[in-house]
């Protein structure tokens, strides 16, 4: 199975600040088909997860653009540029490459 | 709309079986694969299984293989999850969402919990 490990654990920001999350796969997620399978989601409180970034770097529909995903391969990354109230939950990366389908730990974000 | 609701979740005994539901509308279910995805009381997302527009392929985490089958039934808009043999570690809310790869819609989740 492929392990999805992601940096920090949990982070706690200034309203207004970045923040960045990082996300490592034990094997490539590069497809033949040359897509890279690399997802990221948020889980607000008490909320069922919604999905942020597909396909390593698209945002999906309706989605702030102070959100940004990147990398390549096995090393991914997910940026928000200015961290805003809403922003509080969960952050999962998951690999959509081969089966199981496999998540991130979490990454808890907070506000200062 | 897009709408996905879970439905069937509760307490069950050690070795007991459940059938969870997900009724979906406001698309063609017909065309997406559909996944299940459980959560443990305060710990992360994992999958356990999805299955392919006409049902013909259903893929399975290893945790749940001879135990829980996946199935739709595309003339009710409906997927399932018929869950035996449960164990305390099945414990879960479990969330159906449209699988087109980035399961860019989800459910509100059905709980499960296993326990005597």
């Amino acid at each position: 199975d492929i392990v999805m490990t992601q940096t920090p654990l949990s982070l706690s920001v200034t309203p207004g600040q970045p923040a960045s999350i990082s996300c490592k796969s034990s094997q490539s997620l590069l497809h033949s088909d040359g897509k890279t399978y690399l997802y990221w989601y948020l889980q607000k409180p008490g909320q069922s997860p919604q999905v942020l970034i597909y396909g390593v770097s698209s945002r999906f529909s309706g989605v702030a653009d102070r959100f940004s995903g990147s990398g390549s391969g096995t090393d991914f990354t997910l940026k928000i540029s200015r961290v805003e109230a809403e922003d509080v939950g969960v952050y999962y990366c998951k690999q959509g490459i081969h089966v199981p389908v496999t998540f991130g730990q979490g990454t808890r974000l907070e506000i200062k | 709309e897009v709408q996905l609701a879970e439905s069937g979740g509760g307490l069950v005994q050690p070795g007991g079986s459940l059938r969870l539901s997900c009724a979906a509308s406001g698309f063609t279910f017909s065309s997406y694969w559909m996944t299940w995805v459980r959560q443990a009381p305060g710990k992360g997302l994992e999958w356990v299984a999805n299955i392919k527009q006409d049902g013909s392929d259903k893929f399975y985490v290893d945790s749940v293989k001879g135990r829980f089958t996946i199935s739709r039934d595309n003339a009710k808009n409906s997927l399932y999850l018929q869950m035996s043999s449960l164990r305390a570690e099945d414990t879960a809310l479990y969330y159906c969402a449209r699988d087109d790869g980035k399961y860019d819609y989800w459910g509100q989740g059905t709980l499960v919990t296993v326990s005597s």
